[in-house]
């Protein structure tokens, strides 16, 4: 257990249904991380914030994606209309943040299933 | 475009036996590189991370090198265990990008008895 949890750990929901998922870091991190893993490949950035702030969005998170930290504790990911092509493991980390470099402790992941 | 390369694809081995994972990767600038391992339906846990100026690293039964100059690294498993089985990858950071990490695709290790 690295510290960091996610919630759920699997969902599944409709084509079109809206989906959020929510992230608890280690509590003293600055820095939060969203990634999105689909099967058999490595992840992929999706956006991060440092406190409050979101200072990236990936070019994958469409419109149909929001991500909040609203007070630079925990995150949620929210995704909209699903589509079968967000079936993935969304995967959430956590570090320190600040110049350096930093560990980044991963949660366990959302599996989500478009059906 | 940032990529990061790994080989091979997959690997199955005897349990005892020593491996050797590879990844290359065209990431600039570059600011460090680290091997993590991810069981199956579980988050990334990492094992190492090297600067530009460290060639190798080791965590236990684990040594990892670099060689930044041909954007080269290796990760060396000893002595492997059944539970060594498992996706290693590869990752990259490049500076001024908030720490955002750069993912290779992965080398499946399988340790059979």
């Amino acid at each position: 257990d690295t510290g960091v949890s996610q919630d759920p750990r699997h969902k599944i929901t409709k084509r079109g249904q809206n989906v959020t998922f929510r992230c608890d870091p280690i509590s003293e991190h600055n820095r939060l991380y969203w990634y999105r893993q689909t099967l058999g490949q490595g992840p992929e950035f999706l956006t991060y914030f440092q406190n409050e702030a979101q200072l990236e969005k990936s070019r994958l998170l469409s419109d149909r994606f929001s991500a909040e930290r609203p007070k630079g504790s925990f995150s949620t990911l929210e995704i909209q209309r699903t589509e079968q092509g967000d079936s993935a493991m969304y995967l959430c980390a956590s570090s320190p943040g600040g110049t350096g470099v930093y560990e980044q402790y991963f949660g366990p992941g959302t599996r989500l299933t478009v059906t | 475009k940032n990529q990061v390369e790994q080989s091979p694809q997959s690997l199955i081995i005897l349990e005892g036996k020593n491996c050797t994972l590879q990844c290359n990767y065209t990431v600039s600038p570059f600011s460090n590189l680290r091997w993590y391992k991810q069981d199956t339906g579980r988050g990334p846990v990492s094992l190492t991370i090297m600067t530009f100026s460290e060639n190798t690293k080791s965590n236990g039964r684990y040594t990892a090198t670099l060689d930044a100059d041909t954007k080269q690294s290796s990760l060396h498993i000893t002595a492997s265990q059944l539970s060594d089985s498992a996706s290693y990858i590869c990752v990259v950071t490049t500076y001024n990008q908030g720490g955002k990490l750069i993912f290779g695709q992965g080398t499946e290790l399988s340790v059979k008895p």
